[in-house]
């Protein structure tokens, strides 16, 4: 099966700083979101971006299919960023969601 | 609001009695599943639902059942619970299948003891 991989495992940020996660996958896809855990577990849509670049406020996200990976961009990080980030795909002519083994996001005050 | 429910949220049971989540959508969505995220093993699919009376087997199904009888239902039924289904589990829904974009319910934290 495919695989997806998620670097760093771990990120501290202080408040109102700017990072970077990455998403590399191992076969070509047809779905590729992000997701947001939060700490009370709910999973957040954040992006479906399978190519491409998408904005969502302080959220933005990149995708580059031909060379197997997505990152996400956090700016001006605040505490409720807090929590674990998924990137997830589909392979092409697979027909489920892989998950990565997530970003672990914590943000001081 | 467009959303993905379930039920119960939280579940504390024994051993071999018989249990139902229950997931709900209201945006008319072909596609179902159910996922259960454990501690170093992430998030794996159980079951999945193209549409009405379509089911079929996840990366683990082992101990679970599903039906779906009308489009905006899939529960998930643990016929004979066992400790090793502990475990948090999400129910996911798209418009258009496996590619399309997939909204996640709240999640429903099961406990067998």
């Amino acid at each position: 099966g495919i695989q997806v991989e998620q670097s760093p495992p771990d990120l501290i940020l202080q408040e109102g700083a700017n990072s970077t996660l990455r998403c590399n996958f191992s076969d070509s896809v047809n779905n590729l979101q992000w997701f947001h855990q939060n700490p009370w577990g709910q999973l957040i849509n954040l992006f479906y971006i399978p190519s491409g670049t998408k904005q969502n406020g302080r959220l933005s996200a990149t995708t580059v299919a031909t060379e197997r990976y997505s990152l996400l961009y956090i700016s001006s990080s605040q505490t409720t960023d807090s929590g674990v980030y998924f990137c997830a795909v589909v392979r092409a002519a697979g027909n489920k969601l892989t998950f990565g083994g997530g970003t672990r996001v914590l943000v001081k005050p | 609001e467009a959303q993905v429910t379930q039920n119960p949220r939280y579940l504390i049971t024994v051993t071999g009695k018989k249990l139902t989540v229950t997931c709900s959508q209201n945006m008319n969505h072909e596609y179902m599943s159910w996922y259960r995220q454990d501690p170093g093993l992430g998030l794996r699919q159980i079951y999945y639902s193209m549409n009405v009376e379509v089911t079929d087997k996840g990366d683990v199904p082992e101990g679970y059942k599903v039906s779906r009888k009308e489009k905006r239902n899939f529960p998930l039924i643990l016929e004979s619970p066992s400790p090793n289904q502990t475990s948090l589990y999400f129910c996911a829904s798209s418009l258009a299948g496996y590619t399309d974009t997939q909204y996640f319910g709240p999640g429903t934290r099961l406990t067998v003891l």
